[in-house]
């Protein structure tokens, strides 16, 4: 069974610049969640999604990023503009669930903010 | 800001038994994973712990105590293929999972 993939897994942009990235879950998991990781730093949650609906955005930055799940598969999580302080790594994860099932994370985006 | 703390970074010989603790703070709670990452790779579940005590999986092992806030891995007969982060993260009860900042583990020969 395919992992969670997610494209592309490095990213090297100038600020101000958008940038944009992609997930495709593990294959009837219903959660998906982006998370940032800052060097030595664990996953912080961006967003989740329960289908197409994102029920926690709490912690995105909504003045420049943005997420969809329009079919309530595939996401794409974008910035725009970026920022020097964007650069990290960005994990998509899924789930079965949202409840307490094991999250299966992704490769991950390393995004460079130069 | 997260309410959870892990040690930084360890170091211990191949073939020696490592205890990585955890401690967290959190008025909501369902459980505790561990999951470990290596460097430049995705985090990889371990363990999930949601009642008192200590759970095996082949080398290595789980502990969580609810009362004191508090959890351990324990990791035996070490090999060089161990060195990684291992992430502590609990579960609240709001379907959210925070996860600590991650323990650097290093194996030497």
């Amino acid at each position: 069974e395919a992992g969670v993939v997610q494209s592309p897994r490095y990213k090297i942009i100038e600020k101000k610049q958008p940038v944009a990235f992609w997930c495709n879950p593990i294959s009837g998991h219903n959660t998906l969640y982006w998370y940032r990781q800052n060097l030595g730093q664990g996953p912080e949650l961006l967003i989740r999604y329960e289908n197409e609906e994102a029920v926690d955005d709490s912690q995105l930055p909504k003045d420049r990023f943005s997420a969809e799940r329009l079919k309530g598969v595939d996401s794409t999580l974008k910035i725009q503009p970026a920022e020097l302080g964007d650069s990290a790594v960005y994990l998509c994860a899924s789930s079965a669930t949202g409840g307490e099932d094991t999250q299966y994370f992704g490769p991950g985006t390393r995004l460079t903010v130069l | 800001g997260q309410n959870i703390d892990q040690p930084t970074e360890m170091t211990a010989t191949e073939g020696a038994i490592v205890q990585i603790n955890c401690t967290y703070q959190t008025s909501g709670f369902n459980g505790l994973f561990w999951y470990q990452q290596h460097a430049g790779e995705a985090p990889t579940f371990l363990s999930y712990n949601v009642l008192d005590g200590l759970e095996e999986k082949g080398r290595f092992s789980s502990f969580l105590s609810r009362s004191k806030g508090y959890s351990y891995l324990l990791l035996k007969e070490l090999q060089m293929k161990d060195s990684a982060s291992y992430l502590c993260a609990y579960h609240t009860g709001g379907f959210k999972t925070i996860f600590g900042a991650g323990t650097r583990l290093f194996v030497k020969a």
